[in-house]
């Protein structure tokens, strides 16, 4: 009940693409989404952060959609650019309990060619 | 660059060394984290420390010692590691440990030992 479930595990998008990666939980006492970008050698970036009480975030190119009832959220990157060719994980945290711990999804490479 | 340092960046150590591994942050965060990850996988948690207090421990092995001597800093100390303990070590700090404050991490630390 603690997973994430991020899907593909792989991508390649070409230039100004759309980028889409999509994840899903069990546990119901997530209530914080948060999304990490990683480049080879550095620490996860916090990219954008999402709360259940809305179902849209948008920060420039970068947006999530979150679904409540089917306990899904997605991250898309809109006019994808090769500079955004890193490890995209998901994750999800509740206030409480073993849910207070961040809980990662397994991650997904990014590629965004030419 | 990020707010949360960790040196050294690179470090290889022989079994029976005893090396510490180093994080600070002047972000004024009272919740720090040690997370390990392997390559292509995503970060484990292995330490929560809250208000300088050790509040979680995922079960790692006694060769892994965390200290966190005062509220800015937060160490790693290493003894008798085996050749599966070669990772980059993470560590991250959030305003507090509970109420879904946003996790920013270190560049990591890349451990190899022989």
């Amino acid at each position: 009940q603690q997973q994430v479930k991020q899907s593909p595990q792989s991508l390649i998008v070409q230039k100004g693409g759309i980028s889409i990666i999509n994840c899903a939980y069990e546990n119901t006492a997530f209530d914080y989404f948060p999304w990490y970008q990683q480049f080879p050698g550095k620490g996860p970036a916090l990219l954008i952060a999402i709360r259940p009480d809305v179902s849209e975030k948008k920060e420039g190119r970068f947006t999530i959609s979150f679904n409540k009832s089917a306990k899904q959220f997605s991250l898309h990157i809109m006019d994808s650019q090769p500079g955004d060719s890193a490890t995209y994980f998901c994750a999800a945290r509740g206030n409480t309990g073993t849910a207070s711990k961040l809980t990662f999804g397994t991650g997904t490479r990014l590629q965004v060619t030419l | 660059d990020t707010e949360v340092t960790q040196t050294p960046k690179h470090l290889v150590m022989g079994m029976t060394n005893k090396k510490s591994l180093k994080c600070e942050q002047h972000m004024g965060h009272r919740a720090m984290y040690w997370y390990k990850q392997k390559a292509k996988k995503p970060p484990e948690l292995m330490f929560v420390y809250s208000y300088e207090k050790l509040s979680i421990n995922e079960s790692v092995p006694s060769r892994f010692s965390p200290e966190c001597p005062n509220s800015s800093l937060l160490n790693l100390h290493l003894h008798a590691l085996q050749p599966e303990d070669s990772a980059l070590y993470l560590c991250a700090s959030s305003q507090i440990w509970t109420g879904n404050q946003p996790q920013h991490f270190g560049d990591g630390t890349r451990l190899s030992i022989l």
